[in-house]
């Protein structure tokens, strides 16, 4: 199925940890994304990358660390894991250009105990 | 600042009736808008889209009002049913080159029978 693939689903990690999340689009989409959505349901953008290079970049903690390997896949590492990291985080993909919507992934659920 | 409408209210509604849920935007130079579905569990999925130069556009059950002057716009679902309960964001390219969507912070519908 063509689609934004994301893993693990679930996370629940000891805070101090470091951890990754792994996102894969099989669309040809050129640009990637990820979002952390809170307990309210609000959606924050925090990095995209066009074809492997890094184009947005919101206030995030250093702590998070964006990877891109290639077009296709949007890795996203966190060092040093607080309890205000646990959300859900969410992969994106979209073509290039200002007019078009996003394809989201199911979401990774990051619980930090 | 960037910001997509309020808090996170809720819509009732009957099986059947229409439903109309509204955004405010903030940004005048926003030229993209997007309606997103949340379902529980899973990530947003597109469902319609208009551009600035509309102010009308239909879909499936679904009609996009873009009202710029005041900075609006509204999700209209025709008879509405159980399967549209969910969260709906609105979401708006701000444009300045990059593919950007800034979320409202949704609105939950729930659908009773």
């Amino acid at each position: 199925d063509t689609a934004v693939s994301q893993t693990p689903k679930y996370l629940v990690t000891q805070m101090g940890n470091d951890k990754s999340i792994k996102c894969e689009q099989n669309l040809g989409h050129d640009t990637m994304y990820w979002y952390k959505q809170d307990s309210k349901k609000f959606l924050k953008i925090m990095f995209s990358y066009n074809n492997k290079e890094l184009i947005i970049n919101e206030t995030v903690p250093n702590r998070f660390s964006p990877k891109s390997p290639d077009k296709a896949h949007l890795n996203l590492h966190i060092n040093s894991l607080e309890l205000g990291d646990s959300a859900v985080y969410f992969c994106a993909s979209s073509q290039g250009g200002t007019t078009y919507g996003y394809t989201f992934g199911s979401g990774t659920r990051l619980t930090v105990v | 600042g960037e910001s997509v409408g309020l808090h996170l209210p809720t819509l009732s509604v009957q099986e059947g009736d229409n439903s109309i849920i509204n955004c405010a935007y903030s940004n005048s130079a926003s030229d993209y808008f997007i309606w997103y579905k949340q379902e529980s569990g899973k990530g947003p999925q597109f469902i319609i889209d208009i551009r600035s130069n509309m102010d009308k556009r239909q879909g499936q059950r679904v009609t996009v009002l873009l009202n710029k002057t005041v900075k609006h716009l509204s999700l209209q679902i025709a008879a509405t049913q159980p399967g549209d309960s969910a969260v709906y964001f609105c979401a708006e390219n701000i444009g300045g080159g990059y593919n950007k969507l800034i979320f409202g912070a949704g609105t939950r519908l729930a659908v009773h029978p």
